[in-house]
């Protein structure tokens, strides 16, 4: 069965500092894979989404950035958190190939910018 | 573009209660259609889903049936449940090789014993 982990679970980061969220999924080869971000109250943002190793395609213009270095692994980065990063980060995939399946969320990530 | 329009929030309800959290979509086409919950401090779970006119889809006593004349996806509970308290949100997709899904902004509900 397919599994989808993100961490960390919670982060407290000052303003200014860097970011980094990594997403893994295991089970499955070659997925489509996303990056959301869900603002205190508000619906969801997606954010990015591969479908592939180092393709990476940007939503959302900001100071986040994605990478996919491997198959089933995609990082969340910042060089330098604004407040407005604050927000609970979730991480989800579907299966490649232009179906349309389920798509599968991980448990989130608790960004606090202070 | 495509969009989803929910109800807007917070539905508050007693156990056993009726349920409805209505959904309607913009799309050019016929998208698949989804119901996600999210329970307080986790990740979005598929509840159910419909990728056909007519089709309805039902998991856990919810239930929501795709209606293109109406372009809808109601979701529909006879008798809720403390444990049903979450957020709830309507999606569709188009598929295709970037499968991107647009959500409404989600729905707050409260079930009180």
């Amino acid at each position: 069965s397919q599994t989808i982990h993100q961490w960390p679970a919670t982060l407290v980061q000052p303003v200014g500092s860097p970011l980094s969220l990594e997403c893994t999924v295991e089970g499955t080869s070659n997925p489509n894979l996303y990056w959301y971000r869900q603002a205190a109250g508000r619906g969801l943002q997606l954010l990015f989404y591969s479908v592939g190793i180092g393709q990476i395609s940007s939503e959302v213009p900001q100071n986040l950035s994605a990478s996919r270095p491997q198959d089933r692994q995609f990082i969340l980065s910042s060089k330098k958190l604004l407040l407005s990063d604050s927000g609970f980060y979730l991480c989800a995939w579907t299966r490649g190939g232009g179906s349309t399946d389920t798509q599968y969320f991980g448990p989130g990530t608790r960004l606090t910018v202070l | 573009g495509d969009s989803v329009t929910q109800m807007e929030g917070p539905v508050t309800l007693s156990e056993e209660a009726f349920l409805t959290i209505n959904c309607t979509y913009t799309a050019t086409g016929y998208p698949s259609l989804f119901w996600y919950v999210q329970y307080p401090g986790e990740g979005l779970q598929l509840l159910l889903k419909a990728t056909k006119a007519d089709d309805k889809g039902s998991n856990k006593g919810f239930e929501a049936t795709y209606r293109k004349e109406t372009t809808s996806f109601h979701l529909e509970k006879g008798s809720v449940q403390v444990s049903d308290s979450a957020v709830y949100f309507c999606a569709l997709t188009f598929g295709g090789s970037n499968y991107k899904l647009t959500f409404g902004k989600g729905t707050l509900l409260t079930v009180n014993p």
